[in-house]
């Protein structure tokens, strides 16, 4: 059974960086894109960005200047780096599974598995 | 980006009854539509995947339907433990988007 755990930094001051590591556990590491998404107190959905085994990423543009995401996989982990955070950044952060490395339309290539989140708080 | 509007953004409806949130994208994603449920302080939780295909688990009261632009999810007889916030997703192109979100109630 597949399973994230992610864990990192949960009170940051403005002009900070944020740092956070999610662990993959059980299943095959190097067929997904693994993705970073975020949800500010109350509001919806923001998806950060992906990487895959290769390092290959993508990013969301209105956060790309600040933002980078890494793979180690001799640990089967991601981290995400966010530089030069506001209290607009304030939010829950989860990892999260998929798409599919080699594309598609199926069940792999939805968000089916999430890391159970993590609040960071940026404040003076 | 592909822009994602669900509608309602709200939802009051009582235990039985049968309710859609409809999800449009603009432009045209094929097939390419998820949706979610999320309950309070839990992480979203996969529903449907390519517009109708019920995730594993999932109950048989939950559809999804539509493609090209419009969408929908439908419970077929709510339940007590269907009162949540349901998301759609559209995972034709990066960076992937959803929408808004709609707040499901109890009346």
């Amino acid at each position: 059974q597949v399973q994230l755990q992610q864990w990192g930094a949960g009170l940051l001051k403005p002009s900070e960086t944020l740092s956070l590591t999610c662990a993959v556990y059980g299943g095959s590491f190097s067929d997904y894109y693994w993705s970073w998404i975020r949800q500010p107190p109350g509001k919806g959905l923001e998806w950060i960005g992906e990487i895959n085994y290769s390092g290959s990423t993508h990013y969301n543009p209105s956060l790309k200047s600040r933002v980078t995401i890494s793979v180690d996989t001799s640990k089967n982990q991601l981290s995400l780096k966010l530089s030069s955070v506001t209290a607009a950044d304030t939010a829950v952060y989860y990892c999260a599974r998929g798409p599919s490395d080699s594309g598609g339309n199926s069940y792999d290539d939805a968000f089916a598995l999430w890391g159970q989140g993590t609040m960071v708080t940026v404040s003076s | 980006d592909i822009q994602m509007t669900q509608s309602p953004s709200s939802l009051s409806a009582s235990v039985g009854d049968r309710v859609t949130i409809t999800c449009r994208a603009s432009p045209s994603i094929s097939s390419y539509l998820n949706w979610y449920q999320q309950k309070p302080g839990k992480a979203p939780k996969l529903l449907i995947y390519a517009a109708s295909s019920l995730q594993s688990g999932v109950p048989s009261r939950f559809s999804g339907s539509g493609s090209g632009t419009d969408f929908s999810l439908t419970i077929s007889s709510l339940q007590p433990e269907d009162f949540a916030t349901y998301y759609c997703q559209q995972s034709y192109s990066t960076p992937i988007t959803f929408g808004q979100g709609t707040r499901l109630e109890i009346k």
